[in-house]
């Protein structure tokens, strides 16, 4: 089956830097998506990675290794904004969306 | 751009009782529109995939004919739950791609439904 991993709540501090890690095991590999929800409120994208390595965009990075079914999402200079859930999503081999249950990130002064 | 709506935003209805749920994609033609349904504290549950013009395709397990989907045109879709009942109470959440650098989806703002 197809299956995606990740810790189901973090929590980290203001300022700090936290990484949400993400394993899959999926029927072919398209790419890999994280998405923001925050509560109450609609997914907004992230993140795209499809090759091996580091993607930088601002505050978040976000890593892959695909020969390791492995990816994280780096986020740097924490902000009480920042406390959302991440959710972990994998595209298979029919372009079919997995999505893992999601990371709920709490962040403390 | 890539922005997505949803109307309503909530809505409380009655056991028995249609309800109805546009989804537009106000500023780009979508190829793919995708429903989804969450409840609380779950992840995303996708419900169906619907491509303009043609009949949608549903996720094992989800009811084609109490969850009608009309996909009319590249910028609209509609989720229509038929004869609604208390366990049908969710968060609603509609995506489209064909837009992005990477065809992400993107989501609307959801439509959170009570049914009394």
């Amino acid at each position: 089956g197809q299956n995606i991993d990740q810790p189901t709540e973090m929590t980290a501090t203001e300022g700090a830097i936290v990484q949400i890690n993400c394993t899959y095991q999926t029927s072919g590999f398209n790419g890999l998506f994280w998405y923001q929800q925050h509560a109450g409120e609609a997914p907004t994208f992230l993140s795209y990675n499809v090759l091996d390595g580091l993607e930088e965009k601002g505050r978040f990075s976000s890593f892959l290794s695909r020969s390791k079914g492995y990816s994280y999402l780096l986020l740097k200079e924490l902000q009480m904004k920042d406390s959302a859930s991440y959710l972990c999503a994998v595209l298979d081999s029919n372009y079919q969306l997995i999505w893992g249950a999601g990371t709920k990130l709490i962040i403390k002064p | 751009g890539a922005v997505v709506s949803q109307h309503p935003s909530w809505v409380i209805c009655k056991s028995g009782t249609s309800v109805k749920i546009e989804c537009r994609s106000l500023d780009f033609q979508a190829t793919t529109m995708f429903w989804y349904r969450q409840f609380p504290k779950q992840s995303l549950m996708l419900m169906a995939t619907s491509n303009e013009g043609s009949k949608a395709t549903y996720e094992q397990g989800v009811e084609k004919d109490k969850f009608l989907i009309n996909h009319a045109s590249l910028t609209l879709s509609t989720l229509t739950v038929t004869s609604a009942h208390p366990e049908d109470s969710s968060f609603y959440i509609c995506s489209a791609s064909g837009q992005g650098d990477f065809n992400e989806q993107f989501f609307g703002p959801g439509t959170r439904l009570t049914v009394l």
